[in-house]
């Protein structure tokens, strides 16, 4: 069974930074590209970054280019989001997706932005 | 960046009855269109892809039809479990893959 499970969410202050991870399993994670979608409170979904299988091809949405860095650890079937210089509007819920087709997801890990 | 636009905002249906929902591209998308649902508090699944293909595990009363610029996914008898939100998205000129703003669908 497919299973996404993302943590590192919390509380932090604009400014601050944050790290998440993805761990994934029940099935080959290095042969699929994964995303980082975030869903702010009440809202729809929007498109964070994008990594592909070996890391060779990395692309991020301009809201959050210079500050988000994704990374991957094939070894340990995880998935990363480095999140710098967080502002209010960065607030959500962060999910991670297989591949360009989204056909799995985690259960999305919160990240709230506030003073 | 392709804007994507779903109509009605929300829809009331009756459980039994048919839902249609709609989306449009801004440029044609091709057939490289998704339809995803999500339920409150739970992570979106991904119900269609290439605009009519169902994924796995999904039931056949959910259908999806279109190319280009107009699609429709069609939900032929509602049950109870079927009022969620329900997002397009397109994959074909990417990065950004864009969602549209959604479509909640509600119990008449």
């Amino acid at each position: 069974e497919v299973q996404l499970v993302e943590s590192g969410g919390g509380l932090v202050q604009p400014g601050g930074s944050l790290r998440l991870s993805c761990a994934a399993s029940g099935f080959t994670f290095s042969s699929y590209s994964m995303n980082w979608v975030r869903q702010a409170p009440g809202k729809g979904l929007e498109w964070v970054s994008y990594i592909s299988s070996s890391s060779s091809t990395i692309y991020y949405a301009d809201s959050v280019k210079g500050r988000f860095t994704i990374s991957r650890d094939n070894a340990k079937n995880s998935l990363y989001l480095q999140m710098n210089s967080l502002r209010d509007e960065d607030t959500a819920v962060y999910y991670c997706a297989r591949a360009r087709l989204y056909d799995y997801w985690g259960q999305g890990t919160l990240v709230t932005v506030s003073s | 960046e392709i804007v994507m636009t779903q109509s009605p905002a929300t829809l009331s249906v009756s459980p039994g009855e048919r839902a249609t929902l709609s989306c449009r591209a801004s440029q044609s998308v091709s057939s490289n269109l998704a339809w995803y649902q999500q339920k409150p508090g739970q992570a979106p699944r991904l119900l269609i892809y290439g605009a009519s293909t169902r994924a796995t595990g999904i039931p056949a009363r959910f259908s999806g039809s279109g190319s280009g610029t107009e699609f429709t996914l069609t939900i032929s008898s509602l049950q109870s479990e079927d009022f969620a939100v329900y997002y397009c998205q397109q994959y074909n000129n990417w990065p950004p893959n864009t969602f549209g703003q959604g479509t909640k669908l509600e119990i008449k």
